[in-house]
């Protein structure tokens, strides 16, 4: 079937723009976490949810970056005011059941974001 | 704090070889550790985990707890298994749902 799927795969904005990242997951997984992965380093966490609500939100860097999962299925990454630091690529995964990282992961392709 | 350690950025090795690619982590309690696997041009997936004590591909990691050690072991390295490989961590209890990655290790097999 298919997999996580993101959209953009590439997003270049220039300093001040800002962007939005979709990540539409496995059709019933309840469970929704976005990463950041900078250049030559492993993901970080950076949010989760359960169906629509976000319970977790540590790992966001800034109250620049938002998330949201309205309807408990596609979520949305919102980065206000994009900093040259925010270049990174941004994972999306999701999994069947509530919480639990030992139920397996899936993860997507990934939004490769460029900020000039 | 959680953190996982990969001390070895590229590995290389000849197809046929034995390779370990090592892990070390720090974490207060008793962990699940997990490898995860991205070759070239694909997205990342898991390819391990400790608690399933199970084999994929040929590849085995034993957590030992007392050297806080999960390295991921193969006896006979393909030229397929070249890929980038992330170990990671899970704490227990109400934030288990969240994985810290280490730096990863990119794992070349040569003809």
């Amino acid at each position: 079937g298919a997999g996580v799927s993101q959209s953009p795969r590439y997003k270049v904005a220039k300093r001040g723009q800002d962007v939005a990242l979709r990540c539409d997951p496995i059709s019933g997984h309840v469970s929704l976490f976005w990463y950041q992965q900078a250049l030559g380093q492993g993901p970080e966490f950076l949010t989760y949810f359960q169906n629509e609500a976000q319970l977790d939100k540590s790992g966001l860097p800034s109250d620049r970056f938002f998330a949201e999962r309205p309807e408990g299925s596609v979520s949305t990454l919102k980065i206000q005011r994009t900093q040259q630091e925010d270049s990174a690529v941004y994972l999306c995964a999701s999994s069947l059941v509530p919480g639990g990282a030992t139920d397996t992961q899936y993860f997507g392709p990934g939004t490769r974001l460029t900020v000039l | 704090a959680q953190r996982v350690t990969q001390p070895e950025k590229l590995l290389s090795v000849f197809k046929g070889a034995p390779v370990e690619l090592k892990c070390n982590y720090s974490y207060s309690g008793s962990p699940e550790l997990f490898w995860y696997v991205q070759y070239s041009r694909q997205r990342l997936q898991l390819l391990l985990r400790h608690i399933s004590r199970e084999s994929i591909k040929g590849f085995t990691a034993d957590l030992n707890k007392g050297e806080t050690s999960f390295h991921l072991k193969k006896p006979f390295a393909q030229e397929e298994d070249s890929a980038m490989y992330y170990c990671a961590l899970s704490g227990r209890g109400g934030s288990n749902y969240k994985l810290t990655f280490g730096k990863g290790t990119l794992l070349t097999v040569n003809p």
